[in-house]
């Protein structure tokens, strides 16, 4: 089945500062890769997705890129925020089946003022 | 608009005993899923269902059962818990593959 390797585990920077979150996956039919932001005591909740017809997508300060052949994906915070710091979940869904997705093991993300 | 509610939020249970985690969307999704966060290991899949009536196996499903007899509700069941059940179970819903899904708040569980 499909691994997805996620790092780093934690990542500290000074708000203001850019944060990047790398994944890669091993199984090369998935091609949907969305990305999670949870915060402390809820549920996650969808941030941005790529597909795998598309090489980057961005959100104001959000950007993800994705290298199908390298079979890796990256998260991208640009100017951060106290209120970004949170886990960051990346995640791989495979062709068969629903959105029954894989995901990495997370990143705690604290931006610091 | 609710999205997902699970129910209980927590919740400590002995060992043995049977234990119903309920989740109820009202997003009219197709496919509903179960998954356990535990520190270190992510969120791994416990259970799916593609549509009402249908069921799957994830990742982890061992010690788990779970029915879909209507599109809304979509509840996970533990036959005779064991202390490697602690865990926080979330559920979630999306309407078809491919597409963001929608996670409720969780529900913590201890198993002592």
């Amino acid at each position: 089945g499909e691994n997805v390797e996620q790092h780093p585990s934690t990542l500290s920077v000074q708000e203001g500062d850019s944060a990047v979150i790398k994944c890669t996956y091993s199984d090369s039919a998935s091609n949907y890769f969305p990305w999670y932001k949870q915060e402390l005591g809820k549920g996650p909740q969808l941030i941005i997705d790529i597909r795998s017809n598309v090489g980057e997508k961005k959100d104001q300060r959000i950007a993800v890129t994705l290298n199908k052949t390298a079979k890796h994906f990256s998260l991208h915070i640009t100017e951060t925020q106290p209120e970004d710091s949170a886990v960051y979940f990346c995640a791989a869904s495979p062709p068969s089946g629903y959105s029954t997705l894989t995901f990495g093991k997370g990143t705690m993300l604290l931006v610091s003022p | 608009i609710a999205g997902i509610t699970q129910a209980p939020t927590s919740q400590i249970l002995a060992a043995g005993r049977r234990m119903t985690l309920r989740c109820t969307q009202d997003m009219r999704h197709n496919a509903m899923y179960w998954y356990r966060q535990d520190l270190g290991l992510g969120l791994r899949l416990i259970h799916y269902s593609n549509t009402a009536g249908t069921t799957g196996k994830g990742e982890v499903p061992d010690g788990y059962s779970v029915s879909r007899a209507n599109t809304d509700d979509f509840p996970l069941t533990l036959a005779s818990a064991v202390p490697s059940q602690t865990s926080v179970y979330f559920c979630a819903s999306s309407d078809y593959r491919g597409t963001e899904a929608f996670f409720g708040q969780g529900t913590r569980l201890t198993v002592v």
